[in-house]
């Protein structure tokens, strides 16, 4: 069975400053999707970026990058230019096969004025 | 507005009590998921529905029960509620161009 892990539960941020959130996953499958998603206090559930596992090419969106080392199994979103709408938890999921997303338990960020 | 309409946004019931989640799926897609989250918890996998049919089953409590119309919308039934069902419920749907989009969720509470 697939499992996503994010080791992190908290993290902090200076404003303006540059932040990254670990991602860790495990699985059998070779096409795979995976993404991060954003939980702001309003609890609605946002896509931030998603990944490809065929693709080596790292994903990016404005802001927000990911690494993605499919070798390692690891999936780092990093937020440049933090700003304060960017505190939320922060989930990492896994799509394959099976087609129902797999969630972390998530990392909530942070951001200091 | 993501296009994943859920009602009600709010529901307050007693325990013992039955309820019923409406979930309408972004136009076009087929797909319908439904996931736990608990205060300060992940998202739990329910069950999945594709295309009226059900496709697959998470850790759903045999209390709970789901389906999907001919229209598409999904309804998730909750019956003989425990104060521990009390969480947040949403529902996605979903094209693999694009991933999961989620509704805005229904926030369950069991007095």
């Amino acid at each position: 069975a697939q499992t996503v892990t994010q080791s992190q539960p908290e993290m902090s941020v200076q404003e303006a400053e540059t932040v990254t959130l670990s991602c860790t996953y495990d699985t059998s499958e070779s096409d795979y999707y995976l993404f991060w998603y954003k939980q702001p206090p309003s609890r609605q559930m946002i896509l931030v970026i998603r990944q490809e596992a065929y693709k080596q090419q790292n994903a990016t969106e404005n802001r927000f990058s990911v690494n993605f080392q499919k070798a390692a199994k690891s999936f780092s979103l990093k937020i440049s230019d933090s700003q304060l709408g960017d505190a939320a938890m922060y989930f990492c999921a896994y799509g394959g096969a099976t087609n129902k997303l797999i969630f972390g338990t998530g990392t909530l960020l942070a951001v200091q004025p | 507005d993501s296009g994943v309409t859920q009602t009600p946004k709010h529901l307050i019931t007693a325990t013992g009590q039955r309820v019923t989640l409406r979930c309408s799926p972004r136009s076009g897609d087929l797909s319908v998921y439904w996931y736990q989250q608990s205060l300060d918890q992940g998202l739990q996998f329910l069950i999945q529905y594709y295309n009226g049919e059900e496709r697959a089953k998470g850790n759903i409590l045999e209390r709970f029960s789901a389906q999907q119309f001919p229209d598409l919308h999904s309804e998730l039934n909750l019956s003989s509620l425990e104060l521990g069902d009390s969480a947040l419920y949403f529902c996605a749907s979903s094209d693999w161009a694009y991933g999961y989009t989620f509704g805005s969720g229904t926030r369950l509470t069991v007095v």
